[in-house]
């Protein structure tokens, strides 16, 4: 089982709606969740950080997070074409190791 | 002011060579990261670096080698460079382990 599990997609959206993404993470320990956006050729960036269970808005962004179902998410609401990337969910468990990323298009 | 800066940004090199990619970072952090992503774009820890710990991924052939001069610094040697370590190369930084880390800008690594 990998640590740090994510469908690759890729994900499709029309402009305005609500991109959802998921992830699932196999060790119970982890204490810390994240997600990165990376743009082609680009380095990641920090969108969100979680640590614990329940929502955190930041902005259009919405991170969740159930530990019980080791399941961490990230909803986009009002998508923006600018929004089109690959996401990806990080966790830490003695370090940060992430999932193999979600492509989203977000199409005008 | 550069948070977390690699150099250089792009290598092009020969097989067999031996070649270093340095990171600094300016931000007091302790832990400092190496990730190498392949042309899937899956992020691969390669070691991690915290208060004086030295934590290398088991996958991670021995001519890779991470060299820490302080804290602020984590270098990168590769021996013998083959086709296969054509990728790019992340260095990262965060407060601890438990926190968000953050990227340098990466360094392209081809292999002819």
């Amino acid at each position: 089982q990998k640590e740090v599990e994510q469908n690759s997609g890729p994900l499709s959206v029309p402009e305005g709606a609500i991109a959802s993404l998921n992830c699932t993470y196999s060790d119970r320990g982890s204490q810390s969740f994240f997600w990165y956006r990376q743009y082609s050729g680009k380095s990641p960036e920090l969108i969100m950080s979680i640590y614990s269970n329940g929502d955190k808005e930041d902005g259009r962004f919405t991170a969740q997070l159930n530990k019980a179902s080791q399941y961490v998410s990230l909803l986009i609401r009002d998508s923006q074409p600018s929004d089109s990337a690959t996401y990806l969910c990080a966790v830490n468990i003695k370090d940060m190791r992430f999932g193999a990323g979600t492509r989203l298009t977000v199409k005008p | 002011d550069t948070a977390v800066s690699q150099t250089p940004k792009y290598l092009v090199t020969q097989m067999g060579n031996d070649k270093s990619i340095k990171c600094e970072q300016n931000l007091g952090h302790d832990t400092m990261y190496w990730y190498k992503q392949d042309s899937k774009k899956f992020l691969k820890i390669m070691f991690s670096y915290n208060n004086k710990e030295l934590i290398i991924n088991e996958t991670v052939p021995n001519r890779f080698s991470p060299k820490s001069p302080d804290k602020a610094h984590l270098n990168l040697h590769i021996n013998s460079l083959e086709l296969g370590d054509s990728a790019v190369y992340f260095c990262a930084s965060s407060q601890d382990w438990t926190r968000a880390a953050f990227f340098g800008q990466g360094t392209r690594l081809t292999v002819v």
